[in-house]
């Protein structure tokens, strides 16, 4: 079975200071790893994946995020947020490439921008 | 190009009522999903689809059933609503193929239904 752990639930960033949310997985084969965004009010959205190849994956908004095999880790970075970037961020495992069922998410961080 | 579409955006339930959350998507996706989001907890599969006629259950498929009659509608069903029921409920779909491809786990939300039950 696979989990997903983000550590901080609440993160407040100064707006044009660099930010970083962790996230570490557990699973026991081969994995696929997501960052989705939760805007307020709203349905997520994707903000990047790592299936394979190079472990430093960029996505939109200038975020990105790098794969770590062996600290099962999946950090999100960006190095300087906007006030706009003020969401909730989700880190997400699946083990299978085909099968979509299989994707299991972290609880979420809540991002918080402050002028 | 409309998405997920989620219907209705709000209700208010009474303990024991029954009610139809309904999800369409134009995208001809043939993956579809029942979510709920609760607070601090993450969002839980209640229920998927792999393509008309077929469902199966997720992590939290208790006090629900849905069906998928058509690869564009997924409606998800309450039988007798329970305040364990009240959440954020998300219908998402995606396409994935038996070589996964690029859209494999890239799932597209809905905007959500807020639904509580009093």
């Amino acid at each position: 079975a696979q989990s997903v752990t983000q550590l901080d639930s609440q993160v407040p960033v100064f707006e044009e200071a660099p930010v970083e949310l962790r996230c570490n997985y557990s699973s026991s084969v081969s994995v696929y790893l997501f960052w989705y965004v939760q805007y307020p009010n709203q349905g997520l959205q994707l903000l990047l994946k790592y299936l394979s190849g190079s472990t430093l994956v960029k996505g939109i908004n200038g975020f990105e995020a790098e794969f770590n095999k062996s600290q099962t880790s999946f950090h999100l970075r960006k190095p300087s947020v906007h006030i706009s970037d003020t969401a909730e961020y989700f880190c997400a495992v699946s083990d299978s490439g085909f099968g979509n069922e299989k994707l299991t998410f972290g609880t979420g961080t809540r991002l918080t921008i402050i002028p | 190009n409309a998405g997920v579409t989620q219907t209705p955006k709000f209700r208010i339930l009474k303990i024991g009522q029954s009610m139809t959350l309904q999800c369409a998507q134009d995208m001809n996706h043939n993956y579809m999903y029942w979510y709920r989001q609760d607070p601090g907890m993450g969002l839980k599969l209640i229920y998927y689809s792999v393509g008309a006629g077929i469902t199966d259950k997720g992590e939290v498929p208790n006090g629900y059933n849905v069906s998928r009659s058509t690869t564009e509608d997924f409606p998800l069903r309450l039988e007798l609503a329970a305040p364990s029921q009240t959440s954020v409920y998300f219908c998402a779909s995606s396409y994935a193929t038996d070589s996964g491809g690029d859209g494999a786990n890239v799932l597209t939300f809905g905007a959500g239904s807020r639904l509580t039950v009093l």
